[in-house]
């Protein structure tokens, strides 16, 4: 699967290949981690999230990872497909705030 | 199909006008938030109602005014824009935790946007 250590921009992912989206976070203290997905011309929309007392979360196809130790998060996609080509941002929310703080979004091309 | 509706999708306006952006949810939500996309950027707080009332103001400009008028609405009336103020409007909502703490995250759900051009 395709997969980076560090946040990058753009990631370009083989059709049926796995894919890994790394995060890291500002605050140690957040607690509530989101991750959504923006296709062109639509809004953000809502994929997976996970509170600050786990470390794994699994959906449909998709898992979250959070790594409290190093402040970092990532989402895997498994058997990546065309429709999962879009910019991926994920989110932080500090316990005593309404505000949710963006990272700057990892684009995913997926090849066919 | 999203279930928090923004209307219009596309505006156009100039600098002297006056314009509302709308937004509409009926999924029970009491926060709801106006959010500025720039393209290829992350979503930018603008403004968070609670129970419909004003939480949080990101220090935007006074050109910019949100009105909450019931638990399902929520407006943003623009006056004198600037040019770049051109941007993807975002409207979303949630769930108001109910217990200890309000604030306990919940995910917001985002409408598609309001594209305004300021001529």
């Amino acid at each position: 699967g395709e997969s980076v250590g560090l946040h990058l921009p753009t990631l370009s992912v083989q059709e049926g290949d796995n894919s890994i989206i790394n995060c890291a976070y500002s605050n140690s203290a957040s607690d509530y981690f989101i991750w959504y997905k923006q296709e062109s011309g639509k809004g953000p929309q809502f994929i997976i999230d996970i509170r600050s007392n786990m470390d794994k979360r699994q959906g449909q196809r998709v898992t979250v990872l959070l790594n409290k130790t190093v402040k970092h998060l990532s989402l895997q996609i498994a058997a990546t497909q065309p429709g999962d080509s879009a910019v991926y941002f994920c989110a932080e929310k500090h316990p005593d705030d309404y505000k949710l703080s963006f990272g700057a979004g990892t684009t995913v091309t997926v090849r066919a | 199909d999203t279930e928090v509706t923004q209307t219009p999708k596309h505006l156009v306006m100039g600098m002297t006008n006056k314009k509302s952006l709308k937004c509409e949810q009926h999924m029970g939500h009491r926060a709801m938030y106006w959010y500025k996309q720039k393209a290829k950027k992350p979503p930018e707080l603008m403004f968070v109602y609670s129970y419909e009332k004003l939480s949080i103001n990101e220090s935007v400009p006074s050109r910019f005014s949100p009105e909450c008028p019931n638990s399902s609405l929520l407006n943003l009336h623009l006056h004198a824009l600037q040019p770049e103020d051109s941007a993807l409007y975002l409207c979303a909502s949630s769930q108001v935790f109910s217990g200890r703490n309000p604030r306990r995250g919940q995910p917001q759900h985002f409408g598609d946007g309001t594209r305004l051009s300021i001529l």
